[in-house]
Formats: structure tokens, C-alpha cells, sequence
């Protein structure tokens, strides 16, 4: 059975700490993974979308990266504001339709400052 | 990206009966969805919406219970009909913008939710 586990399920960090989280994840065929930020009481923000293994993309403070079995999201100096849930989310080449997406079930990033 | 607004944003609903919710964006997208996020976990994909077509219903989802509607390339409701305690839930709407071809791979786009509690 398909599989995307993120880790850690939460993470507390001191502003300016660097980190990362994890997203690992049991599928075949990977056509994507996705990353995405999600504030409380509203709906996730695309962040990244990642092809293929050793593919990097930035965007201010983060970074993602991906290897065949998992993505990780670098978090460098962060600030309060960087506070979220962070989402990754996988698709695949199935048998039917490409349509669908895995979500992970999500780290809960709090920076504290 | 698309802008995408959801409506009602949030509401409070008795059990046994039925809330549509509203999903607009702001150009023409290829396809359109709707989520279910419960209280503490991910989303969970419910159906695509087609336009001009029933919509496409995922594992354990039926469209007596989540009748959804597209009348066309901006547009989707989705209703939660006969409800209970256990379908309080914030509902996203998803849309992929690009041609329905070969970027399959292209992001999904969420709205900003509606937050149904059940009493």
C-alpha cells in the first residue's frame, strides 16, 4: 500500500534554529512530490513540486530535496512567521487515473522567538 | 496560482440536514475537487468534479451523501446531505490549472475551507 509518513509530527524550534523535516514515503512510480504550507483555519499554500531524485528548489528560508525514497524540507534561520503546519503530498503513476494525490499527515513547526 | 474562495466559511449545522458549499475561482481551471481534512489529520480526497459530467467519487465517498455539482470551468458545490457529528470536517475545494494531458503532475491549488461542525 501506498505510504507518505512525515516526521516529526511536531517540532519547536528557537528563532534563527536551523532544521528539517522529513517526508518519506512507500510508493511506485513517483511522478511528483509536493509541498505545502497550511495556517490554522485555512487551506494549504503550495510551496514546491519535485520531479525527480536529486532535484533542489528554494524559496527564502526553505529548501526542499528529494531522493528516491524521501523528500526533506530545510528550514534555514527561521522566524515566527514560518510557524505552520507543513504538508507533503505524493503522486503516482496508478493503474487508473493519475489524478490522486497521498497527503502526509503533516509536522506542526512552531518557532519560537 | 488561482485565487479560489470558498463559501459559507464556516457553519454550525443540526444534525439530519444538508449544507452546500460554494467553490468559485478566478479563471478557467481543467479540474476541480474537494477534500475533507477531520479535526488533527490530512486530507483525504472526496471526488472530482467534472464539467458537464457526474463527478468521480473516491473509495468510501457516494454521491447520495456528497451530491457535487460543476456547471462549468469556474465553478463546483459540494453538499453534505443527511449530516452527522462524524462529517465535521473543514472541506477544501482543489483545482489544477493547465491542460488535463501530459502536466498531470502539476500543483494543486486549495481554497481557503469551510469549517462545518455538526451538532
Amino acid at each position: 500500500e501506498d505510504q507518505v509518513t512525515q516526521s516529526p509530527e511536531a517540532l519547536r524550534l528557537q528563532e534563527g534554529e536551523s532544521s528539517s523535516l522529513n517526508c518519506s514515503y512507500t510508493v511506485s512510480g513517483l511522478r511528483g512530490l509536493f509541498w505545502y504550507r497550511q495556517d490554522p483555519g485555512k487551506g494549504p499554500e503550495f510551496l514546491f513540486t519535485l520531479y525527480s531524485a536529486g532535484e533542489e528548489k528554494e524559496k527564502e528560508r526553505l529548501k526542499a530535496t528529494l531522493t528516491k525514497k524521501e523528500s526533506f524540507l530545510h528550514i534555514t534561520a527561521p522566524k515566527p512567521e514560518d510557524s505552520a503546519t507543513y504538508l507533503c503530498a505524493v503522486q503516482i503513476v496508478p493503474s487508473g487515473s493519475a489524478r490522486q494525490l497521498t497527503f502526509g499527515s503533516g509536522t506542526q513547526l512552531t518557532v519560537l522567538p | 496560482s488561482a485565487v479560489i474562495s470558498q463559501k459559507p466559511s464556516r457553519d454550525i449545522c443540526q444534525r439530519g440536514t444538508s449544507l452546500t458549499i460554494q467553490c468559485q475561482v478566478d479563471s478557467q481551471v481543467t479540474m476541480m475537487f474537494w477534500y475533507r481534512q477531520q479535526p488533527g489529520q490530512s486530507l483525504t480526497l472526496i471526488a472530482t468534479a467534472n464539467q458537464g459530467s457526474e463527478a468521480t467519487y473516491e473509495s468510501g465517498f457516494v454521491i447520495d451523501k456528497f451530491p457535487i455539482s460543476r456547471p462549468n470551468l469556474t465553478f463546483s458545490t459540494l453538499t453534505v446531505s443527511n449530516m452527522s457529528p462524524e462529517d465535521s470536517s473543514i472541506y477544501l475545494c482543489s483545482v489544477k490549472k493547465g491542460g488535463a494531458g501530459g502536466r498531470d503532475v502539476d500543483p494543486r491549488f486549495f481554497g481557503p475551507g469551510t469549517r462545518l461542525t455538526v451538532l
